[in-house]
């Protein structure tokens, strides 16, 4: 089946350390993107890559960091510089086209203890 | 000015009611649009695109109105499964880039 993976699906973290999340696609999509979702919030866009080996800032970069070396895959670092990290992190993918729509993974739920 | 805007709610409407939610938007260039249903503590999933002729899903109806910069939902003979947190989003082409609203959130009582 082809979809989005995620994990870890929670992710407990202590002040000061550096996590990485996963994020795999096996739907041959060019445009990845991270976001992060508060409670009662919508989802604010964190990084998004076009294509491989490229990536632009969102709304919120600041404190992580992104790499896209392979087309499936966007992993994201949230980084002991993010001043407030717990939150619902979703990755979402999008293949362009006439429906242009977007294609979420299940999420990983980061907390900082 | 947030870039796509809702009311949050909650809706609270009986089984069998009809409810529309109303979303603007601020960016002109905005070109797709979507209504995503989010599940509590699970990722959003598409409910339907808008297209600017309006179009239906069965109990769903969504509108765009390009001139004034909003987008509906119409969701007809509500049931209890339809309870969840309903996201406008809407896309700019030129830098495919999703604008997501805050989300309406919807409960449905027997």
């Amino acid at each position: 089946d082809g979809g989005i993976t995620q994990s870890p699906k929670y992710l407990f973290r202590k002040e000061g350390q550096n996590v990485t999340l996963s994020c795999e696609q096996n739907l041959n999509h060019d445009a990845m993107y991270w976001y992060r979702q508060d409670p009662g919030q919508g989802l604010r866009l964190i990084y998004y890559s076009q294509i491989v080996n490229d990536f632009q800032k969102g709304d919120i970069a600041e404190g992580y960091s992104v790499s896209r070396e392979k087309k499936e895959s966007f992993p994201l670092t949230v980084t002991s510089a993010q001043k407030n990290p717990t939150a619902f992190y979703l990755c979402a993918s999008n293949g362009g086209g006439a429906s242009n729509e977007q294609f979420f993974g299940p999420g990983t739920r980061l907390t900082v203890l | 000015r947030k870039e796509v805007e809702q009311d949050p709610g909650p809706f609270n409407v009986p089984e069998g009611a009809t409810v529309a939610f109303n979303c603007t938007y601020s960016n002109s260039a905005s070109q797709s649009f979507f209504w995503y249903r989010q599940d509590c503590r699970k990722e959003p999933k598409l409910l339907m695109s808008v297209y600017s002729s309006g179009n239906e899903d069965g109990r769903f109806t969504a509108q765009l109105n390009r001139a004034s910069q909003y987008i509906s939902l119409l969701i007809r003979d509500s049931k209890l499964s339809d309870s969840a947190t309903y996201l406008c989003v809407v896309n700019i082409y030129n830098f495919n880039k999703f604008y997501f609203g805050s989300g309406t959130k919807l409960n449905v009582k027997p």
